[in-house]
């Protein structure tokens, strides 16, 4: 059964630019979760998707968007990013119903 | 949100010795999962423990849900149990503690 694929699997971006990152989940698992870790802050949710609609959302500012295809595969954008975005964005893919998450490898992005 | 604390913040042992990893979360959760973050930056799964006990070689864990705390062991270290370990529980959103930085040495 193949894991969680996130692309790309590292990212240079200019200050002001938007980026989007891909996340493929485990077939058949419905709930796709994004996450943020820097070494400030640790892991922070930033939302998830179940079934195309998004059902939770962390505390980011509106420039942190997502949406999830009816293949379950997600996508996370994020526009005029700031320095302060760089960051390894982890995505969390899971049935939705319990018996936990399993992570992709990560992108890491960094802003200059 | 769920306060999840783990200690100790970083554990450094000698191979072959024993330790015991602790996470206290401040509410009911119906996800609790334990992770090993590799060098590359993956969270590795260990367990999926909202409640009881479970063992994996030379890991296992045990989680008091109603005493809202959970144990990581790992028996006769290596140096390749080196890394990050993280608590994260909640339901459908995890939130995580900061870490556990285990350093074995030869």
């Amino acid at each position: 059964k193949a894991g969680v694929t996130q692309t790309p699997r590292y990212l240079i971006k200019t200050r002001g630019q938007q980026v989007t990152l891909s996340c493929s989940p485990i077939s058949g698992h419905r709930s796709v979760s994004w996450y943020q870790q820097t070494p400030g802050q640790g892991l922070q949710f930033l939302f998830e998707y179940f079934s195309e609609t998004q059902r939770n959302k962390g505390n980011f500012p509106g420039r942190f968007s997502g949406r999830q295809f009816s293949n379950s595969r997600s996508e996370m954008n994020v526009s005029t990013l700031e320095l302060g975005d760089s960051a390894l964005y982890l995505c969390a893919s899971g049935s939705g119903t319990g018996y936990g998450y399993t992570f992709g490898s990560g992108t890491r992005l960094t802003v200059v | 949100g769920i306060q999840v604390e783990q200690s100790p913040p970083d554990l450094i042992l000698q191979e072959g010795a024993n330790s015991t990893l602790r996470c206290n979360f401040s509410d009911s959760v119906n996800n609790l999962q334990w992770f090993h973050q590799n060098p590359w930056g993956q969270l590795i799964n260990l367990f999926y423990i909202p409640s009881g006990t479970k063992q994996n070689g030379r890991l296992s864990a045990t989680t008091v849900a109603t005493e809202r705390y959970s144990l990581l062991y790992i028996s006769s270290s290596q140096t390749t149990d080196s890394g990050v370990y993280f608590c994260a529980a909640g339901g459908n959103q995890f939130y995580f503690g900061t870490g556990t930085s285990l350093t074995v040495i030869p």
